[in-house]
């Protein structure tokens, strides 16, 4: 199994630009989600998805869209970027037991 | 004030140290998890535990409901143990509330 994997790894966007970043987990897991990661917070939830079809705000969604149209994809669209959305982004998926498997990250710069 | 309190916030021991990392939560829960963030940023589950007492190999996870805190212990600490160690909770449908985290430096 690849497990959870994101694209891109990196990414710099200027203010105003749109993006989606990518999230494939192979482990037929149905509860997905997305957080964001910044220097002295913990990772704060962005949207979640508990199956192909379902997806729900979290903490901060604001700036933010998902959609959920397999049970394996789950990407995350920034429809105008802005400097406050520069961050590390992490997807995740939930396994049996509640084990959290996390993808490797994405780090975006918007300038 | 923030649901999840870890302590402390960094820590520098010498390898072969006991290492204590706490966790404090505010708010009812269901099950407690800790998870390692490598300097890659890469993030894995340590633990999940929801009453007592788990162990795997230099690792122990403690927690206790009625008094809503949890411990990470590290026993003969050795430089690859330094990441960061992160504990969040599960409150309701799956949600994850995660604490600051704890930078831990092992030295040789």
């Amino acid at each position: 199994n690849a497990g959870v994997t994101q694209t891109p790894k990196f990414q710099v966007l200027k203010t105003g630009q749109s993006m989606t970043l990518q999230c494939a987990q192979d482990m037929n897991h149905e509860y997905m989600s997305w957080y964001r990661q910044d220097p002295g917070m913990g990772l704060r939830l962005i949207h979640y998805s508990v199956g192909a079809g379902i997806t729900d705000q979290g903490e901060v969604p604001n700036g933010y869209n998902v959609s959920r149209s397999t049970t394996e994809d789950f990407p995350l669209r920034l429809l105008s970027a802005a400097p406050s959305q520069t961050s590390v982004y992490f997807c995740a998926s939930t396994g049996d037991y509640e084990t959290q498997y996390f993808g490797p990250g994405t780090r975006l710069l918007v300038l | 004030k923030n649901e999840v309190e870890q302590s402390p916030q960094n820590l520098t021991a010498q390898e072969g140290e006991f290492i204590t990392i706490n966790c404090s939560y505010s708010v009812g829960i269901s099950a407690l998890h800790w998870l390692q963030q490598h300097p890659g940023g890469g993030i894995v589950s340590l633990f999940m535990l929801s009453s007592g007492k788990k162990k795997h190999g230099r690792l122990i996870a403690t927690i206790n409901i009625q008094e809503k805190h949890s411990s990470l212990h590290i026993t003969a600490s050795h430089p690859r143990d330094s990441a960061v160690y992160i504990c969040a909770v599960i409150r309701g449908a799956q949600k994850l509330v995660f604490g600051q985290g704890t930078r831990l430096t092992i030295n040789p």
